[in-house]
């Protein structure tokens, strides 16, 4: 049973530039999860969603950034006119949707802006 | 989520015992205690979970006080692949709350 999946692992993009994350879920999982990680700091919570839903915003900034886990395909994070601060780490889970079931995490994409 | 409280940093020489300690005094009644450890670079990874009793399985092992106030996550041979940032979260047990991650502990396997 393949883990999370997400691609690219690394992605470059200079300032001002779209920057899109992509997360496949292990089989049989419908809920995502994504987190960001900036250099030395520790994994705080962007966004939860469902097939076709968000569930949970709290922690997307307010401007350019979006998610989106439709009814096919993987979800994706999408980072509209990057700025360096938007270089960290970005972690997505997953998990069935069962009560007490862990998330389940992928290894990341290192997103840097130039 | 109720806050957990972990010390920064811990050593343990390889093949011993490690044990994680973790305080948790505001958790309620329907909050599970869960286990995440990040190798450098890595995702995080689940380790193990509980309620109120003991856990066991291929990786670790996690005690919870009677009273669930604190608990102690332990891996009985460590390995210098264990060194990482452990992350002990509580967790409601109904709906798919997020988890939220604390500073955690890092522990570092000394050869």
């Amino acid at each position: 049973n393949a883990g999370v999946m997400q691609n690219p692992r690394h992605l470059v993009r200079r300032r001002g530039q779209e920057a899109r994350l992509r997360c496949s879920p292990m089989k049989g999982h419908s809920h995502v999860y994504w987190y960001r990680q900036l250099p030395e700091e520790g994994l705080k919570f962007m966004v939860y969603l469902q097939k076709e839903n968000i569930i949970d915003e709290s922690g997307m900034p307010k401007e350019r950034f979006s998610a989106e886990f439709p009814k096919e395909g993987p979800s994706i994070l999408r980072i509209q006119q990057v700025v360096r601060g938007d270089s960290a780490a970005y972690f997505c889970a997953s998990s069935p949707g069962q009560a007490v079931s862990p998330l389940h995490f992928g290894n990341g994409t290192r997103l840097t802006v130039t | 989520d109720a806050k957990t409280t972990q010390p920064p940093s811990m050593d343990c020489a390889e093949g011993r015992a490690a044990n994680l300690p973790c305080n948790h005094s505001t958790i309620s009644g329907n909050e599970y205690v869960y286990w995440y450890r990040q190798i450098h670079s890595q995702g995080p990874q689940y380790i193990i979970h509980g309620l109120k009793n003991n856990e066991t399985n291929e990786m670790a092992s996690l005690i919870i006080t009677e009273d669930r106030k604190s608990s102690t996550l332990i891996l009985p041979h460590a390995t210098l692949r264990d060194t990482a940032v452990y992350y002990c979260i509580v967790r409601v047990e109904f709906g798919n709350e997020k988890l939220t991650f604390g500073t955690g502990t890092r522990l570092t396997i000394i050869p």
